[in-house]
């Protein structure tokens, strides 16, 4: 596609849900990442993905945070059991080269709302 | 990790007004990005500027990497160009973008 896609792009769970966040990277991206945005702050690290290796996952909050690309394309992150402090916004970006600089594009997000 | 400092924190301008962003980080990087988050919330990339100087309309950036910051001018400003403007790194030993609190635009006409 011509941009990152992300779906869907609001959901609201009820704590102790699982919840499963899609994103769509550019074609033929190599790299992927996941961040976390809570409300007016700067968007926070979770996971990387090159290709359908997941490279560093440092960021994720806890166990219950899980994310997979199998086939190095299109990518999921899964939190289980949601918790209120989830509530975030939920970032997806991708970029061309792996393991070296370069431009990052990010999709539109995900926000996810826990009550 | 590096540290990415932006500043002002907020800034108010009157319609047609020119200026400066600024932001300030720890470490040398291999790549620093500029970013419009609009009111949907997606992050619209603005210049992609590890060093040197760059310009797109009214906007221009400029990085000095030796000295560890770069600006983003705005110019001849509109309302438009309000919202929240980030500025991310990529340390040197690093793969991922570390972002800055951000500066909050605010235009009025």
């Amino acid at each position: 596609g011509a941009g990152v896609s992300q779906s869907p792009r609001y959901k609201v769970a009820k704590r102790g849900q699982d919840v499963a966040l899609r994103c769509d990277p550019i074609s033929g991206h190599v790299s992927l990442f996941w961040y976390q945005q809570a409300l007016g702050q700067g968007p926070e690290f979770l996971t990387y993905f090159q290709n359908e290796a997941q490279l560093d996952k440092s960021g994720l909050p806890s166990d219950r945070f899980f994310a997979e690309r199998p086939e190095g394309s299109v990518s999921t992150l899964k939190i289980q059991r949601t918790q209120q402090e989830d509530s975030a916004v939920y970032l997806c970006a991708s970029s061309m080269l792996g393991g070296a600089p370069g431009e990052l594009f990010f999709g539109e997000g995900s926000r996810l709302t826990v009550l | 990790g590096i540290q990415v400092e932006q500043s002002p924190p907020d800034l108010i301008l009157q319609e047609g007004a020119n200026s400066t962003l600024r932001c300030n980080f720890s470490d040398s990087v291999n790549n620093l990005q500029w970013f419009h988050q609009n009111p949907w919330g997606q992050l619209i990339n603005l210049f992609y500027i590890p060093s040197g100087t760059k310009q797109n309309g009214r906007l221009s950036a400029t990085t000095v990497a030796t000295e560890r910051y770069s600006l983003l001018y705005i110019s001849s400003s509109q309302t438009t160009d309000s919202g929240v403007y980030f500025c991310a790194v990529e340390g040197s030993n690093d793969y991922k973008l570390s972002f800055g609190a951000g500066t909050t635009v605010t235009v009025r006409a």
